[in-house]
């Protein structure tokens, strides 16, 4: 149990869409990292949010887009779905500069068709 | 670029000892390790800092040669709860802090059979 909860748990949706997948860090974690984690790989980078400002990304093309919130929630967009989307998008919250332990939450999977 | 994780899978017994080990080609500052079971979120393991440090919980210890930049996770005495995959996680070399911007491995998968 990591105190970091992601929803929804699975969804479909059909290339072109828009999805918007939620993440609620545990408290005081004033750092959340998204990842996108395809079948059978490990989890790519896509950005990090500190105190609500992006603080660094990976190689993900603008339509993935974040927001992080005072009360330790998160929110990871993805507009015009592609197919290769599809993948388990993890959150992870941590403690910023103190430690460098990641709490994963168990991710939402997502299908797009 | 993802650092390389070698072997791709092991299977054990119960009571066997694994090692597993990450290799970079970019200077690292630190080396971060995970366990995830099917379906379930990844679990931190333990952070390396400092090259040539070891750190270790129980019967899981890891190793970080900063000069080769490769780091092995050493499995002993293996328990059935030891089954997952396991996933090194790298940090570049860079000024200031940029914890949790981790480029993890493919993952080595861990089956221990009683």
């Amino acid at each position: 149990e990591t105190g970091v909860t992601q929803s929804p748990t699975h969804l479909i949706k059909t290339r072109g869409q828009q999805v918007t997948l939620r993440c609620s860090s545990q408290s005081g974690h004033n750092t959340v990292s998204w990842y996108q984690q395809a079948l059978g790989q490990g989890p790519q980078f896509i950005f990090q949010y500190y105190r609500e400002e992006e603080n660094g990304r990976g190689n993900f093309p603008p339509r993935f887009s974040g927001l992080q919130f005072p009360n330790y929630s998160s929110e990871l967009n993805v507009n015009a779905l592609e197919l290769d989307d599809s993948a388990l998008y993890l959150c992870a919250s941590s403690l910023g500069a103190n430690t460098g332990e990641l709490f994963f939450g168990e991710g939402s999977r997502l299908t797009v068709l | 670029q993802q650092p390389v994780q070698s072997p791709q899978a092991v299977i054990l017994r119960e009571g066997e000892d694994a090692v597993i080990n990450c290799s970079s080609s970019k200077a690292l500052y630190s080396v971060h390790w995970y366990r995830q079971k099917h379906g379930e979120a990844p679990i931190f393991l333990m952070i390396l800092l400092k090259g040539g440090e070891q750190k270790g919980h129980d019967k899981i210890s890891a190793s970080f040669n900063e000069k080769k930049q490769q780091s092995s996770l050493y499995l002993t005495a293996s328990q059935l709860s030891y089954s997952g995959t396991y996933f090194c996680g790298t940090e570049k070399k860079l000024s200031g802090t940029s914890y949790g911007k981790l480029t993890f491995g493919q993952g080595t998968i861990l089956t221990v059979h009683p």
